[in-house]
């Protein structure tokens, strides 16, 4: 079975330094990796994938991520972290070829940027 | 133009009684999800739905119902509302296939049933 680990229930940042959220998972196949945001009060919104191909992956508003195979890690990161970053981050994973599979997502992590 | 659309917003109730959240999506996408997020922001799938056919059904109670009258449209009711079913529900879509495989989601329906 498919599972997600984020071992950060919250991560605190101060503005301008990188931050990094962290996400290691399980499958018995190969994954589809994703991340997702979700602002207070909001849905979540879709940030970046990794399907194939270059394991560094770019998403929106300057995050990306790195697909590590060896470590099952799919770890977020951004050089410089802003104020407006703060929110609630969920790794998620589906199994490849994915056949109308659902996503499993880590519990979530909150990330603090502190001004 | 909202990609993912779910009404009510918000959802108070009474115990016991049936309600239904609506979703649509202008996506063309061929596959639905409900997902439930509780209190604990923990995120987790009930029902797909592909091309109007009931895919995935997480043991979740038969008091949920999923209703797809069309692709584009995944209704959710729930009979006999318990306290436990306070939490936001999110309806999502994807189109299966052609390396795509992203899910869209709604806004989320926040349910508390008093």
């Amino acid at each position: 079975a498919q599972s997600v680990a984020q071992p950060e229930d919250q991560v605190n940042v101060a503005e301008g330094n990188p931050l990094t959220v962290k996400c290691t998972y399980s499958v018995s196949g190969n994954p589809y990796l994703f991340w997702y945001v979700q602002y207070p009060n909001r849905g979540l919104q879709f940030l970046l994938k990794y399907i194939t191909g270059d394991n560094l992956v770019k998403g929106s508003y300057g995050f990306e991520a790195e697909f590590n195979k060896s470590q099952t890690s799919f770890h977020l990161k951004k050089p410089s972290a802003l104020v407006s970053d703060s929110a609630l981050y969920f790794c998620a994973v589906r199994l490849s070829p994915s056949g109308n599979t659902p996503l499993v997502f880590g519990k979530g992590t909150r990330l603090s940027v502190i001004a | 133009d909202t990609a993912v659309s779910q009404t009510p917003k918000y959802l108070v109730t009474q115990m016991g009684n049936d309600k239904s959240i609506k979703c649509e999506q202008n996506l063309g996408h061929d596959t639905m999800y409900w997902y439930k997020q509780d209190s604990k922001k923990f995120l987790k799938i009930m029902f797909s739905y592909n091309n109007k056919e009931l895919i995935i059904n997480e043991t979740v109670p038969n008091r949920f119902s999923p209703k797809s009258p069309d692709k584009a449209h995944l209704n959710l009711h729930i009979n006999s509302l318990e306290l436990g079913d306070s939490a936001v529900y999110f309806c999502a879509s994807s189109q299966e296939g052609q390396s795509q495989e992203t899910q869209y989601f709604g806004p989320g329906t926040r349910l508390l049933v008093l």
